[in-house]
C-alpha cells in the first residue's frame, strides 16, 4: 500500500521555469492538501481540494497553480518559479468523512531550490 | 490575527520527562492536534484534543485547556528517536488549520 507519494524528492530549477510538483494517493481520501514549510515557519496552505474538480485557494496561494481532475492525483504548478519560492513542499490528504477536522496523512515532500 | 505560540527549541535528557507547550490565539476553537516530524521527513500524526483534560497514548499526552488557550506535550520515558520537531497546530472556526513553528527537541544521552 503506497499511500501517499511525492514526486520528485528534490528538484532544482531556474528563476522563470515552470515547475510542477507531483502528489498521489492511494487511499481515496476525499481531501487533499499542499505546504510550503520554510525555516521559522510552520506549515503555510498553499491550496487544497474536497474533492476532484474542486479546488480553493489556502493562506499563500498567489504564483501556484493546482488541478484535481481525478480524486488520486494533485498536481502542483508554479508557474514562473521565483527565489522565494525556495522551499520544501508537502502533499497531504485526508479522509473527508468528520468535515475537515481530521488527522492528515502527509507525503514524504519535495525539497525545491530555485536558483 | 491568528497565533501559535511554541518555545523554538528544548534539550531533554534520555529517559527523563519532557513537556512542550503550546498556546493559541485563534478565531474559534475547534480542535487541536500535535504532530510529530523527523528530520528530513515528513509530519505524522500524534494526538488530537477537542475537550479539556489529558488524553494519554503510551508514552505520550496531550493536555488541553481551552479556557486558557493551552496545550501541551508530554513525553515520558524519553527515547534518542525521540529527537524530532513537535508541531502543534490548531483548527479555527472555518475548520482552516493554523500551525505554529514547530518545537526542536534534542535528546542527550
Amino acid at each position: 500500500d503506497a499511500g501517499i507519494t511525492q514526486s520528485p524528492r528534490y528538484k532544482i530549477t531556474e528563476t522563470g521555469r515552470q515547475v510542477t510538483l507531483m502528489c498521489h494517493q492511494t487511499w481515496s481520501h476525499s481531501y487533499m492538501f499542499w505546504y510550503r514549510q520554510d525555516l521559522g515557519h510552520g506549515l503555510r496552505l498553499i491550496y487544497y481540494s474536497a474533492a476532484a474538480d474542486i479546488t480553493d485557494k489556502g493562506e499563500v496561494p498567489d504564483g501556484y497553480v493546482v488541478s484535481r481532475s481525478k480524486t488520486e492525483n494533485f498536481p502542483l504548478t508554479l508557474e514562473s518559479a521565483t527565489r522565494s519560492q525556495t522551499s520544501v513542499y508537502f502533499c497531504a490528504s485526508s479522509p473527508g468523512q468528520e468535515a475537515t477536522n481530521e488527522k492528515l496523512f502527509f507525503g514524504s515532500g519535495t525539497q525545491l531550490s530555485v536558483l | 490575527g491568528q497565533n501559535i505560540d511554541q518555545p523554538t527549541e528544548m534539550t531533554a535528557t534520555e529517559g527523563a520527562i519532557v513537556q512542550i507547550n503550546c498556546t493559541y490565539q485563534t478565531s474559534g476553537f475547534n480542535g487541536l492536534f500535535w504532530y510529530q516530524q523527523h528530520a528530513g521527513e515528513a509530519p505524522t500524526f500524534l494526538s488530537y484534543n477537542v475537550l479539556d483534560g489529558l488524553e494519554e497514548k503510551g508514552r505520550f499526552s496531550s493536555f488541553l485547556s481551552r479556557s486558557k488557550g493551552y496545550s501541551y506535550l508530554l513525553l515520558k520515558e524519553l527515547q534518542m528517536k525521540d529527537s524530532a520537531s513537535y508541531l502543534c497546530a490548531v483548527t479555527d472556526s472555518n475548520y482552516q488549520l493554523i500551525w505554529g513553528a514547530g518545537t526542536k527537541l534534542i535528546i542527550k544521552p
